[in-house]
This record gives C-alpha cells, structure tokens and sequence, in this order.
C-alpha cells in the first residue's frame, strides 16, 4: 500500500543518548515534512524539505537535524536527546505547492 | 509562525452548527484544513486556494478570504463523527523564499455529543 511509513512506533530514551527517527514514502513526492505534537502546542514544525538535497528550518528546529539524500527518505536526529523532547512526531509528505499533505503514523518518544 | 485559530474547544449536540476560524498575520496564499482523531494521524479534508472559493466535503465546507488573512470552517449538522480536533495549516507560494513549508495552529477541539 502506497504511503507514509515512519518507525519507530514508539521509544524509550535516555536523555543524552542519540536517536534517528525513520521516514520513507513511497509517493514520489517532492517535499517532506517533520512535526512535533503537544498537548495544547498543535503541530509545530521541525524541518522540512522542499525536494531532494535541500532542507529548511521550521519553527521549532533546535537540537533536531534531518536529511534528505533522496526522494523517499527524510530521518529526523537528535543529537543528544533531552527530556523536552519528549512528543509525539509526525512526518509528512506532499506533491507540491498547493497539494494536501499525508501523514505517517507518528512516532511517540518518551525522553527519561 | 503558526496560524491563529478560535475557538480552541466547542462541545456541540447531533445535529448543531460550528464554526472554527483560522487567521494569520502573513499574506496567505493557501489554507488546508485537516481532522485528527484521538490517537491518530491528521486526515486531509481540503485545501483552499487564492480567489476567495468557498470548497465542500460531505457537509463541511470552508471559506478563504485572502485580503483578511482568514478562513473559516463550517461544520452544518454535525454527526458523531465529526469529533475530533481540526487544524489550518498555512503556506504556498512566497511563504520564503519560495519554499514549501506548512505550518499548523494549535487546533480546535471539537466534540459532539449525542
């Protein structure tokens, strides 16, 4: 089925320890997408990338890193994780402009 | 920076009328609405572009009004269904340096009871 896939589901993880969160679709499309979600904070940007080899920063982008090697990939790293951190994440892709975006599943990470 | 939304909550019966506005302080050149379930990924329900259109999907629709900066979703008689919290996301052309980006707002928790 054609999609979004993200993994880890979800994670426990010691503070200081690095973490990559995966994400690949399969939908050839252009720009993709990273986003943390808290309660009361809706979806806050992390990273983005408008196609292959580019990346941006988003709103929140600090103590995340990401690449973008090819189409269909686009993991999100920390470094070294802190309990702020703490979220659920969600990836996202979409075609273009002025297209909807879909999303993964999202990842919950528990920083301790 | 993310785009404003009101109200953050509403709590409706079967059957009643909501609406959930989204503005922004930067030119908008596109507005999407997306719905979230508890526990769930964020579902696309539509995308508005620049010209003022009004779109449709089952008995939600939404509006764009690009010189106000402002859209508004309108919920006409709501169902069980329709629970959940919705987000706008803003972005498009010139939203820097031509990029791409897609920034949500804090949502709108909507509940309906029977």
């Amino acid at each position: 089925i054609a999609g979004i896939t993200q993994a880890p589901t979800s994670q426990i993880l010691a503070a200081g320890r690095r973490m990559t969160l995966r994400c690949t679709q399969d939908m050839r499309h252009n720009a993709m997408y990273w986003y943390r979600q808290d309660l009361g904070l809706g979806l806050r940007l992390i990273h983005y990338s408008n196609t292959a080899g580019t990346t941006g920063k988003g709103e929140v982008p600090d103590g995340y890193s990401v690449s973008r090697a090819n189409t269909d990939d686009f993991p999100l790293t920390l470094a070294s994780a802190v309990p702020s951190q703490t979220s659920v994440y969600f990836c996202a892709s979409r075609s273009g402009l002025n297209t909807e975006a879909f999303f993964g599943q999202g990842t919950r990470l528990t920083v301790v | 920076q993310q785009p404003v939304q009101s109200p953050q909550a509403v709590i409706l019966r079967e059957g009643e009328d909501a609406v959930i506005n989204c503005s922004s302080s930067k030119a908008l050149y596109s507005v999407h609405w997306y719905r979230q379930k508890h526990g769930e990924a964020p579902v696309f329900l539509m995308i508005l572009l620049k010209g003022g259109e009004q779109k449709g999907h089952e008995k939600i629709s939404a509006s764009f009004n690009e010189k106000k900066q402002q859209s508004s979703l309108y919920l006409t008689a709501s169902q069980l269904s329709y629970s959940g919290t919705y987000f706008c996301g803003t972005g498009g052309a010139y939203s820097g340096a031509g990029s791409y980006q897609l920034t949500f707002g804090k949502g709108t928790k909507l509940s309906v009871i029977p």
